[in-house]
């Protein structure tokens, strides 16, 4: 079975603070994702990358970037932690070529607060 | 980009079939109908996806209409553990990289 991997299930972080979020898959995948969740509003996507060193912009980029240095992990990363950026943070990674034919394999989320 | 529209929320009765509806009137001929589903506390996880045709797997079936502008995912026998939030969403056949936009989903509640 596919294992995505988050680094953390739970994470509190101060106003300002620069975090780091992980993401390690065991399965090879070139593709994956970054959502974050909130009640009422769904998943949304923020970023994603469909190779080593590449990376696009999803429905909500601004105040994240991402960094994809090896295959296997995706980080995503907030520069200057906000409050409003306090939420349910889920990654995700699916088999290249056909993202629209291929399923995506999802974390257990990060649980986010910004205080 | 096509939208889906669902009921927010539904009810069934253990070992009893289920009909999860979701209606997407603006699909085009190159979406992929994506159904997940999510646990409580835990992230969505892929049940079945399709084109035209009917598919079936070990978890559900989904039935596709015939001019694509809905479709039902069939859980054929409900247990307690199928009580989660099913998203039903559309992947755009736009290259290579199409991204998978996911709504508030329904509510599957199941009673013993």
């Amino acid at each position: 079975d596919v294992k995505v991997t988050q680094s953390s299930r739970y994470l509190v972080k101060r106003t300002g603070e620069k975090v780091f979020l992980e993401c390690v898959q065991d399965m090879d995948h070139e593709n994956m994702f970054w959502y974050r969740q909130d009640p009422g509003l769904g998943l949304r996507l923020i970023y994603f990358s469909y190779d080593v060193k590449m990376k696009e912009k999803g429905d909500i980029p601004e105040g994240y970037s991402v960094s994809r240095e090896k295959k296997e992990r995706f980080s995503l990363i907030l520069e200057s932690a906000s409050t409003n950026q306090t939420s349910m943070y889920l990654c995700a990674s699916s088999f290249g070529g056909q993202t629209y034919n291929s399923p995506l394999h999802f974390g257990n989320g990060t649980r986010l607060t910004v205080t | 980009d096509a939208k889906t529209t669902q009921p927010n929320s539904m009810e069934s009765n253990e070992e009893e079939p289920v009909h999860l509806p979701c209606n997407h009137s603006t699909i085009s001929g190159t979406d992929y109908i994506h159904w997940y589903r999510q646990l409580p506390s835990q992230g969505p996880e892929y049940v079945i996806h399709g084109l035209t045709s009917n598919v079936n797997n070990r978890m559900a079936s989904l039935a596709i209409a015939e001019d694509r502008k809905s479709s039902t995912l069939i859980l054929h026998r409900a247990t307690l553990r199928d009580a989660a939030v099913y998203y039903c969403i559309l992947a755009r056949r736009t290259g290579a990289n199409s991204k998978l936009t996911f709504g508030k989903g329904i509510t599957l509640s199941v009673r013993p």
